[in-house]
């Protein structure tokens, strides 16, 4: 079955202490990015990589690392979280055309920072 | 003027309508236009996409692009309530991609 996933699904973490968030496709897609949903702001995109090796920065990328060191995984890093990064994750992926093709989503990453 | 523009909601249509949600855009996106539905707590998933001028019908789900006006929208015919949802408007920036804040429908029984 075609997927993107994520995980954890659910993590709730104390300020300063390291998490990543894992994201993994099996479509053999070359576009991958990260999103972050809060209410009242929509989804707005953190990073997003056209491929191996190749990342970028999206409109919200402050306190984020990403990597793209294989084709079907792009990890999400926060290297000393912060309460205001609370929010709705989600990871999604799209084949070649990248941002002008439709995204296939995971089922988002709940994150809670204390 | 914000890049991807939604009126949020929520929009109300009773069952067996048709449903119109609107999204206008910027100068700044480029001409791949997306619309994506999101229930409550759930990731988004594809609706239809259009590239050119015109209606782009796929069922219940027709996609008008009017570059001119710089807007895009969405009818949904003979409205279910499984159609209450956020429905998300998007767009590419050159490599990125801009999404509405999206606009809440209910679909009345």
């Amino acid at each position: 079955e075609a997927q993107v996933t994520q995980n954890p699904r659910y993590l709730i973490t104390v300020t300063g202490k390291k998490l990543t968030v894992t994201c993994s496709q099996n479509m053999n897609h070359e576009y991958m990015s990260w999103y972050r949903q809060d209410p009242g702001l929509g989804l707005r995109q953190i990073y997003y990589s056209m491929n191996v090796e190749v990342t970028d920065k999206g409109d919200v990328p402050e306190g984020y690392k990403v990597s793209r060191k294989e084709k079907r995984n792009f990890p999400l890093i926060l290297e000393s979280p912060s309460p205001n990064q609370t929010s709705l994750y989600f990871c999604a992926s799209s084949p070649t055309g990248g941002s002008r093709q439709p995204q296939h989503f995971g089922d988002g990453t709940r994150l809670s920072i204390l | 003027q914000k890049e991807v523009e939604q009126n949020s909601g929520p929009l109300s249509v009773p069952e067996g309508a048709i449903a119109s949600l609107n999204c206008t855009y910027s100068d700044r996106v480029s001409q791949s236009f997306f619309w994506y539905r999101q229930y409550s707590g759930k990731s988004p998933e594809l609706i239809m996409s259009i590239y050119s001028n015109g209606d782009k019908e796929d069922g219940r789900f027709t996609a008008q692009l009017n570059k001119a006006s710089q807007y895009v929208s969405l009818l949904i015919r003979d409205s279910q309530p499984s159609d209450s949802a956020t429905y998300l408007c998007a767009a590419n920036r050159d490599d990125k991609i801009i999404f509405g804040k999206g606009t809440r429908l209910h679909i009345l029984p």
